[in-house]
């Protein structure tokens, strides 16, 4: 199975910041990567898709990359409904694993 | 509006049975695989099991694999988990989730999901 490790597990941040999470994959995933947001209480939401690819409807300050067995969610300027846990997922083989999360809190 | 709602939720005792079910509405259900992924309380997401659109391509979990058995039926635009030998860590919100294109292996809406708590 593929590990999928995220950095930090928790991050303090204020609104208007600019802020990077990291995931690395145990082995190369060819950008078969997804991000989603969740909120407390509330289903995920999808962000990102083929490692850099936004989904429709997200707002254009999230992006992504990476490649090979690194990849980063960047949010430009954090807004307050920014504020949440983040996980990636690799789908590049079965089981399609998920990273830990990373949980956004305001500072 | 693609709406996924999963039932059959609930206590359940170590080693017993469970069932659940996803109903699917606002897309045409046997065009998308679907995938079952759960969250313990209070931690991250793991993904459980998925089938394709016409069950050729079937996949779960280590942690289930076994135990666990996916099944759809396109007529009823349904998707379900057996889940049977059910242990503790098994406790969890179980949320069914769509493919979000044909083939694309990651997920674009999910139900509200279902809690499962297994204890004696």
């Amino acid at each position: 199975d593929i590990q999928m490790t995220q950095s930090p597990s928790s991050l303090s941040a204020s609104v208007g910041d600019r802020v990077t999470i990291t995931c690395r994959a145990s082995q190369g995933i060819s950008s078969s990567l997804a991000w989603y947001q969740q909120k407390p209480g509330k289903s995920p939401n999808l962000l990102l898709y083929a490692a850099s690819r936004l989904e429709s409807g997200v707002p254009s300050r999230f992006s992504g990359s990476g490649s090979g067995t690194d990849y980063t969610l960047t949010i430009s300027s954090l807004q307050p409904e920014d504020f949440a846990t983040y996980y990636c997922q690799q789908y590049y083989s079965i089981p399609y694993t998920f990273g830990q999360g990373t949980k956004l809190e305001i500072k | 509006e693609v709406q996924l709602v999963e039932s059959g939720g609930g206590l359940v005792q170590p080693g017993r049975s469970l069932r659940l079910s996803c109903a699917a509405s606002g897309f045409t259900f046997d065009d998308y695989a679907m995938y079952w992924v759960r969250q313990a309380p209070g931690k991250g997401l793991e993904w459980v099991s998925g089938i394709s659109w016409n069950r050729g391509t079937i996949g779960y979990a280590d942690s289930v694999k076994g135990r666990f058995t996916v099944s759809r039926d396109n007529a009823k635009n349904s998707l379900y988990l057996q889940m049977n030998s059910l242990r503790a860590e098994d406790t969890a919100f179980y949320y069914c989730a769509k493919d979000a294109a044909a083939g694309s292996y990651y997920f674009d809406y999910w139900g509200q999901g279902t809690l499962v708590t297994v204890s004696s």
